[in-house]
């Protein structure tokens, strides 16, 4: 297995640009995951889906980021305008509910807002 | 709900000493816990986990990790550090408190540094 796969690997822009970033899951995996890290806030939960549902997004930041996962082998997270404060490092991960939860990571998308 | 708490958030040890890196948990419910190592620049990785039997699990790396049950812990140790083992690790616990949300509860983690 490929494991999880997430694009772009560094993303730079500029203030206000539209950023999003891409996901896809171990397959077979019913749970997706997007965290955020960065160095003053360690990693933080932002957003999970069960089957493709969202479940909680009480970790998004604010309305400028949305998720969405349209099928069980993609999803997306998009910030719209994209500011300063979002550089970070961005995290996807997927894990089987029959798993205990165990998390699989991708290898992140490294955003640099100017 | 379930919590993690590591204690300390840097852990320095001289190359060849023993690496010990602390993690309590707060449980309802039976707990599934799990160590992951994050190396510079890349996504993290499972080092080991504990679910059922046997309290003591061994991991990749020769890292091994106890469960204690008595204590809430699962601290995680290397009889000898090596320069690569230099990394950030964090411990979590399943959030099955109240049903199973399927979530992972990570600790704030803790940085080791390795000297020669």
């Amino acid at each position: 297995d490929a494991g999880v796969i997430q694009s772009p690997r560094h993303e730079v822009t500029e203030m206000g640009q539209e950023v999003t970033l891409r996901c896809k899951p171990i397959s077979g995996h019913d749970y997706l995951f997007w965290y955020r890290q960065t160095m003053m806030r360690g990693l933080e939960l932002l957003i999970y889906f069960n089957n493709n549902v969202p479940i909680d997004d009480s970790g998004m930041p604010e309305d400028r980021f949305s998720a969405k996962m349209p099928n069980a082998s993609f999803s997306t997270l998009k910030i719209q305008p994209s500011e300063p404060r979002d550089s970070a490092v961005y995290f996807c991960a997927s894990s089987r509910r029959a798993g205990h939860n165990e998390q699989f990571f991708g290898p992140g998308t490294r955003l640099t807002v100017l | 709900a379930q919590s993690v708490t590591q204690l300390g958030s840097h852990v320095s040890v001289s190359e060849g000493a023993l690496v010990l890196l602390r993690c309590n948990y707060s449980s309802s419910v039976p707990p599934y816990l799990f160590w992951y190592v994050q190396y510079p620049n890349q996504g993290l990785q499972l080092l080991l986990k504990y679910t059922t039997g046997a309290t003591l699990v061994k991991g990749i790396n020769g890292f091994e990790a106890e469960f204690k049950k008595s204590e809430t812990s699962f601290h995680l140790t290397k009889p000898s550090a090596h320069m690569s083992d230099a990394a950030e690790y964090f411990c979590a616990v399943s959030d099955q408190g109240s049903g199973n949300t399927g979530k992972l509860i990570f600790g704030q983690g803790t940085t080791l540094q390795v000297k020669p």
